[in-house]
């Protein structure tokens, strides 16, 4: 699986936007972006992923650079319970096999 | 509501002792997967299960034994045998051959005492 790289730590004013940057340059063609957080002593939860078209759910946006080399995880309007660690995972989606490689992420810490 | 149980949630073991952590999902998921965290580090992957009876050894299985003799329940242990086993145990199950993510337990935290 590619490597990537995030900020380690970023702060976020509550009801504004949070923007999550992260690196991937050397991501393969079949591999797609994946954004999970983990609030702490819990398991991670998956929040969005995309291949190369941008993503929108409930809970956040995904937007992908044409080259894929890098993507961007906006949380809209953050608040306190989204403090959290944020994990950028390049993977072979369902052929991954468990090789998820979770680095150190982006502590995001929102404020009042 | 679905999803995957972890228990306990805190264990306590005697060096010497194997121990057993529980992990059952109602998802209906294929595959199941066990990850060891430490403190300020990633996931590391123990094992790994695609079908009942089935497993494989991810890049720490050293130390640790699993079983599937159901879809629902992949149970680890922690033997006598792995020498740091004190840390965040983390089970999770995703959907074979889709490009989903993985739905994670709220975690086992075992302390060797």
């Amino acid at each position: 699986d590619a490597k990537t790289t995030q900020p380690p730590s970023m702060d976020c004013a509550e009801g504004r936007a949070a923007n999550l940057p992260c690196n991937h340059s050397t991501i393969s063609g079949n591999e797609y972006v994946y954004w999970y957080r983990q609030i702490h002593s819990q398991g991670p939860q998956y929040i969005i992923h995309g291949l190369k078209n941008n993503e929108t759910n409930e809970m956040a946006s995904l937007i992908i650079t044409e080259d894929r080399k890098s993507s961007t995880l906006i949380l809209p309007h953050a608040t306190l319970r989204d403090t959290a660690v944020y994990y950028c995972i390049v993977s072979a989606g369902g052929t991954s096999y468990g090789k998820l490689t979770f680095g150190q992420g982006t502590i995001l810490t929102v404020h009042p | 509501d679905g999803g995957i149980t972890q228990s306990p949630k805190y264990l306590f073991r005697k060096e010497g002792q194997n121990v057993t952590l529980s992990c059952e999902q109602n998802l209906n998921h294929d595959a199941m997967y066990w990850y060891r965290q430490d403190p300020g580090q990633g996931l590391r992957l123990i094992y790994y299960s695609q079908i009942v009876n089935d497993f494989q050894k991810g890049d720490i299985a050293e130390g640790y034994s699993v079983s599937r003799e159901k879809k629902e329940s992949f149970p680890l242990t922690v033997t006598s045998a792995q020498k740091n086993p004190t840390a965040f145990y983390l089970c999770a199950s995703s959907i074979l051959g889709r490009d989903y993510g993985y739905t994670f337990g709220s975690g086992t935290r075992l302390t060797v005492v």
